[in-house]
């Protein structure tokens, strides 16, 4: 399996540009993950999915930061719009949910992202 | 509600000593607890996990961890540092309500020098 996909790798925008990250979790997992990771902040959950339902959404900053899981194999996270202190590496992990699984979440390699 | 404390923000050791790294959890079930190590411009890779069968687990690249529930922790250790341990370390524990959704620790930056 190729891993936790994202894209793009690097982002560069300016403020007030809508940016949008994409994910594609490992085939068969069904939980997804959106973290941010700062140096001021540290690795922050923002939202995640099961069986493409948000479940939890209460990390994500402002309404300004939308995600959305259309199918079993794809994921978007949006911000629109963008600002300066919204830059960080945005994270995608997933994991499997079946019973008798261990609780691991597979880290894609992130997305970093800078707003000028 | 499930907590992790890392003791120790940045930690730094000699290339061939000991390797410590302190992690704390608060959990009202029974602990799923995992390090996962993040290198340089990397993503979090997973170490090792404990998930109630033995509390000695062996991780990947030398690394291990006991679970002691008397002392709520779970501290990795290695024996002898190499200067490609070098990364950030991050302990976390399962959450609960299922999903699997994991709560981390701060991180703990571990250097190692000549």
């Amino acid at each position: 399996d190729a891993g936790v996909i994202q894209s793009p790798r690097h982002e560069v925008t300016e403020m007030g540009q809508e940016v949008t990250l994409r994910c594609k979790p490992i085939s068969g997992h069904n939980s997804l993950f959106w973290y941010r990771q700062t140096m001021m902040r540290g690795l922050e959950l923002l939202i995640y999915f099961n069986n493409n339902v948000p479940i939890d959404d209460s990390g994500m900053p402002e309404d300004r930061f939308s995600a959305k899981m259309p199918n079993a194999s794809f994921s978007t996270l949006k911000i629109q719009p963008s600002e300066p202190r919204d830059s960080a590496v945005y994270f995608c992990a997933s994991s499997p949910t079946q019973a008798g699984d261990r609780g691991e979440q597979f880290f894609g390699p992130g997305t970093r992202l800078t707003v000028l | 509600a499930q907590s992790v404390t890392q003791l120790g923000s940045h930690v730094s050791v000699s290339e061939g000593a000991l390797v410590l790294l302190r992690c704390n959890y608060s959990s009202s079930v029974p602990p799923y607890l995992f390090w996962y190590v993040q290198y340089p411009n990397q993503g979090l890779q997973l170490l090792l996990k404990y998930t109630s069968a033995a509390t000695l687990v062996k991780g990947i690249n030398g690394f291990e961890a006991e679970f002691k529930k008397s002392e709520t922790s779970f501290h990795l250790t290695k024996p002898s540092a190499h200067m490609s341990d070098a990364a950030e370390y991050f302990c976390a524990v399962r959450g609960s309500g299922g999903y699997n959704k994991l709560i981390f620790g701060a991180g703990t930056r571990l250097a190692v020098h000549p």
